[in-house]
This record gives C-alpha cells, structure tokens and sequence, in this order.
C-alpha cells in the first residue's frame, strides 16, 4: 500500500493566520481524501482532491477557507485560512489504492 | 444515504477480558466494503482490516475476530484477552456508493468511534 508523509505534525497558531498542510504520496494516485477531526469526535470529509482539476468540497467546507492544491499525481496542500480556536483539529489525507485506503499520520492543529 | 452507527460511545474493560466493538451499517449498495481503524493517543489511523461486501466468512488475526452478517448489516469486532495497549479510539467506516476502491476514487464514511480503555 502507499506510503503517504505528512507535515506538520502538529502545530500551535495565533488566530487569524493560515497554516500549510502538506502531503506527500510515494506513487502517484488519482484521488486525495482530506478530512478533519475535531476533538473528541469522528472523521468529516473536508474535500476530494483530483489532479488537474479543484477540489470538490463536502457541504459546509468552503474553498476560501480551506483551499487545496494537487499540483501532481503524489502531492497536495490543504491550507487552513484565517484560524480561529474551532479550527483546532486533526487534519489527516487520504489516498485509496489497490488494496485499500492508506492515512497520513496527521496534523495536531491547535489554535490559540 | 450511508451510515455507519457505533453505539458504544466509551467501553473500559480489565486487563484479559474479552471485547466486542459493535458496527452497524447502512448501505443501498449492493457492492461496499467495510473496515476497522484503530487510532492511539498518538492520533494515526492504524488500518485493521477490510471486508467486502460478498464475503461473510468471519476472520481472525490472532487476538481480533470479526463478524460479518449482512442480514442484521453488522460487522463486529473482538479483542479476546484484551491488554492495555490495547487501549484506543476503534472507528467502523463505510465505502461510499462512488466507491468499491479496488480501482475506484470514494471516500470512507466514518461511525463515531469507540473509545476503549483497557485496566491493569
């Protein structure tokens, strides 16, 4: 199965600022899988990342707010925008393969 | 729509106890898979095991057990003489109706996940 690297693995921000996170796949896969889990709750789908084309957002996430790029076949950035303390989360990608679907080790959000 | 339900919101359990995590599901697809994940405090997501939907023969890796039956749309997961690294957050998920990921591009639906602690 693929091997995806994450970064950051966590990070601690002031409100208002944007964060960065990046995902890197060791094959190339068609689709990307960003989701974000708050404290204490499940995973929520954010959005579906192709390459080549925008992100297709699930509802109540918005691309202003979290804008994805997919810039090739084994990449993608998922940025959090003008932070605020709900932000504060896990947010972890996804690729599914052949033979199932790998995670990244996620992103420990804080927001203060 | 597609649902994925755990009931149990936190179970706590002694040291060499059985467990059963209970999963319910609910699909209109006649195609799906279903999948256990184990995340730690560390919060990755540990892949466990995936189960299509024409295979309901039960499966078990060492300490895990799984129970598959379509007609009650369950698929239940047991720790036999469970131990403390055991101790972890268990998700059920779903794949979607875009998806039958031997070769497809959906997504997992999630259930809410099961907190379990495991005692000395």
């Amino acid at each position: 199965s693929a091997v995806i690297s994450q970064k950051p693995s966590r990070d601690i921000c002031q409100r208002g600022t944007s964060l960065t996170i990046q995902c890197q796949v060791d094959s190339q896969v068609t689709m990307m899988f960003w989701y974000r889990q708050q404290p204490g709750q499940s995973l929520t789908l954010i959005a579906t990342a192709n390459q080549g084309s925008e992100a297709t957002y699930e509802s109540g996430f918005v691309i202003d707010k979290f804008p994805i790029s997919r810039p090739n076949l084994t990449f993608s950035t998922l940025t959090v925008s003008n932070m605020s303390p709900e932000d504060s989360s896990i947010y972890l990608c996804s690729v599914v393969g052949l033979y199932g679907y790998t995670f990244g080790s996620g992103t420990r959000l804080t927001v203060v | 729509a597609q649902k994925v339900t755990q009931a149990q919101t936190e179970i706590s359990v002694v040291e060499k106890e059985d467990v059963t995590l209970d999963c319910v599901y609910e699909t209109r697809d006649t195609t799906y898979y279903l999948f256990w994940y184990k995340q730690p405090p560390s919060g990755e997501l540990v892949f466990l095991i995936r189960r299509n939907s024409f295979d309901e023969q039960n499966e078990i890796s060492g300490r895990y057990s799984w129970n598959f039956q379509k007609s009650t749309s369950s698929f239940n997961f047991t720790i036999t003489a469970s131990q403390v690294v055991d101790s972890a957050v268990y998700f059920c998920a779903l794949s979607d109706q875009k998806s039958n990921y031997g070769g497809s591009q959906g997504n997992l639906i999630f259930g809410k996940g099961t907190k379990l602690s495991v005692k000395p």
